[in-house]
């Protein structure tokens, strides 16, 4: 069964960059067939989709976060990462991976833990 | 983007008794060559990641009760517990993945009256 660990620094300065890892165990992210995706959930509020990348490295990102999103593949490490640059207050949130089985049908059907990422001076 | 709009906000009901949670799609994400609409429900409990429950509107993930079960096509789809147990104390969310990007309801939490 594949699992997912988020990783990364929990405090980032206002306009600096974000960088998280998903490290995935039990499976192959070049496999093929899965999206890995990004999701957060700033304190108090609802999901929101960062945007995700499929085993080729082809990546679809929400439009409201594209100018300043990167997410990339690290496939020796089986690892996906997620930049976010020009980090605000608003940024904050407990960041989540996932694996999105869609052209199975599945959706989201594995998740990380969360990691909390909180932009503060 | 497709809006995903749930309703009620909040709900409390009895242990034991049925749950209802609402969800409508802005458009449509009913897949015509499948005849499959791409429409999920996750559980999000506090301290947890979400947890898939349903997907293709009505397909139980595996590993989920029985007592959990999804309706609906195109652009309105609903979420039922059908006996409410302690456990089922979280925040649901619809979300759909017809298309990029991928949007979710804005979550009803689900509470014991």
């Amino acid at each position: 069964q594949v699992q997912l660990q988020e990783s990364g620094p929990g405090l980032v300065k206002p306009s600096q960059t974000l960088s998280l890892t998903c490290t995935v165990s039990g499976g192959s992210i070049s496999s093929g067939g899965y999206y890995w995706s990004w999701v957060r959930q700033p304190p108090g509020k609802g999901l929101e989709w960062i945007g995700f990348i499929f085993y080729s490295g082809r990546t679809y990102y929400n439009p409201s976060l594209t100018s300043r999103v990167r997410m990339e593949l690290d496939t020796p490490k089986n690892q996906v990462s997620l930049r976010l640059s020009s980090v605000t207050a608003a940024d904050t949130a407990v960041y989540y991976c996932a694996r999105d089985g869609s052209d199975y049908g599945v959706s989201m059907d594995s998740w990380g833990q969360g990691t909390l990422v909180t932009v503060s001076s | 983007d497709i809006v995903m709009t749930q309703s009620p906000d909040s709900l409390a009901v009895s242990l034991g008794e049925r749950a209802t949670i609402n969800c409508k799609s802005s458009q449509s994400v009913l897949y015509s060559s499948n005849n499959k609409s791409y429409l999920a429900w996750y559980q999000h409990k506090p301290g947890q990641p979400p947890k898939l429950l349903i997907y293709w509107a009505s397909t139980r993930e595996s590993g989920v009760p029985d007592r959990f079960s999804g309706s609906g096509s195109g652009t309105d789809f609903t979420l039922t517990i059908s006996s409410l147990q302690a456990e089922d104390v979280a925040v649901y969310y619809c979300q759909h993945y017809f298309t990029t990007p991928r949007t979710f309801g804005q979550g009803t939490k689900v509470e014991i009256k």
